[in-house]
Parts: C-alpha cells; sequence; structure tokens
C-alpha cells in the first residue's frame, strides 16, 4: 500500500476484555515494529519482525501481549485480559530493513475501562 | 543499556530565529541514528538517517549532523510550519523524548 494503515484507529474495552490491533505495512517493507506511546513522550519499542521471524521481543511488558506476522505481511499485536494501565496509543512502523528509516502508521489508542 | 537524551525539551523561536536540537547517546554499536518529526495526533515521520561519525544530511531548513557521542539537528531561518517535535532515535528501537519546537511568526 502507499502508507503503514493500522485499524481500528479508536478502541475502547472493558477491564479483562482481549483486544487485537491490526497493522498493514508498506507491501515491499521486509521489517515491522510495535511501539507503545504515551502522551509527550517517544515511542517505546515494544517488538519488531524481518518477515515471518520475531527476533526480538524485549519489550513487551508481560506475556499478556503478543504479536504475529503469520505471512510476512500483517501483522497484529493482541493484549489478553487487558488492563487499565494498558491504556495508551500503539503505533506500527515499518521499514525496508532493521538499518532503515521507519515509516509510521496512524496509531490505535486504546483505552480500557 | 542503549539510551538517548535530547535536549532542550522545549524550545520557543522567532521566525528565522535559527537554532540547534541536541541529541545525546549512549549505544554499544552504533547502526544508525535517527530523526523523525512528529505532529500533534500523528505518527513520526522520517527525516534523516546518520550511520558514522562526521556525516551530514540536510532537508529544506533541516541539517542533521553527527559525532560519536551525538547529533544535532539545525535548523536555519525556521518557520512556524517547522513547529513540531523532533525525535531522535539510536538503531530503530530506542527512542529519545523528543524538543518541542514552537516557531512563532
Amino acid at each position: 500500500g502507499a502508507g503503514v494503515s493500522q485499524s481500528p484507529r479508536y478502541k475502547v474495552t472493558k477491564r479483562g476484555q482481549d483486544v487485537t490491533l491490526r497493522c498493514d505495512p508498506i507491501s515491499s517493507h521486509a521489517t515491522l515494529y510495535w511501539y507503545q506511546q504515551a502522551l509527550g513522550q517517544g515511542p517505546e519499542f515494544l517488538t519488531y519482525f524481518n518477515y515471518e521471524a520475531q527476533p526480538d521481543k524485549s519489550g513487551l511488558p508481560s506475556d499478556r501481549f503478543s504479536a504475529e506476522r503469520p505471512e510476512g505481511s500483517i501483522s497484529t499485536l493482541t493484549i489478553q485480559r487487558t488492563e487499565q494501565r494498558d491504556s495508551a496509543m500503539y503505533r506500527c512502523a515499518s521499514s525496508l530493513s532493521t538499518s532503515g528509516g521507519q515509516f509510521f502508521g496512524p496509531g490505535t489508542r486504546l483505552t480500557v475501562l | 543499556e542503549d539510551q538517548v537524551t535530547q535536549s532542550p525539551e522545549a524550545l520557543r523561536l522567532q521566525e528565522g530565529e535559527s537554532s540547534s536540537l541536541n541529541c545525546s547517546y549512549t549505544v554499544s554499536g552504533l547502526r544508525g541514528l535517527f530523526w523523525y518529526r512528529q505532529d500533534p495526533g500523528k505518527g513520526p515521520e522520517f527525516l534523516f538517517t546518520l550511520y558514522s561519525a562526521g556525516e551530514e544530511k540536510e532537508k529544506e531548513r533541516l541539517k542533521a549532523t553527527l559525532t560519536k557521542k551525538e547529533s544535532f539537528l539545525h535548523i536555519t531561518a525556521p518557520k512556524p510550519e517547522d513547529s513540531a517535535t523532533y525525535l531522535c532515535a539510536v538503531h530503530p528501537l530506542v527512542f529519545g523524548k523528543g524538543t518541542r519546537l514552537s516557531v512563532i511568526a
């Protein structure tokens, strides 16, 4: 596609529910990243993929968080048993390679009530 | 642990008043230093990548430079449309908190 897209743009859920966020990267990009961004802060790394492989998931805050990219294109970030502290902007980015600049999507604003 | 510190946190300039933003970094092996611009409510927009000390990149009124311990983003004769938060990152994975730039007409 022309740019990185994310869906939904906004998600409100109740504590304890599971949520899945989706990222559709630029089609030629091998590398895909997930970040969490608080207001007034820089993005904080969660995990990344090179095609289907997930070399680093050290930034995932707990085992309630997981990500997939089964066919090396679209990726999903799933948060199980959501907690209020999970409320944040979740951003996806893609790049040609890990040494290249990243192109960010518009983000998903998650609110856990 | 890789770290990025940006200063100042906020900067207010008059239109045409040139200045520089600083990004200090500590990294075990630099594989790239990145600058991004972020407008309110939007995702960061990629500006530059620098890979080695002494390297410089330019785009319109912006010029990024790199030393072994820091990078500068020089803004020459800024305009109000340059107002944004400027983020620095090492490799792709560690971002600074950003500098909020306001340019007043």
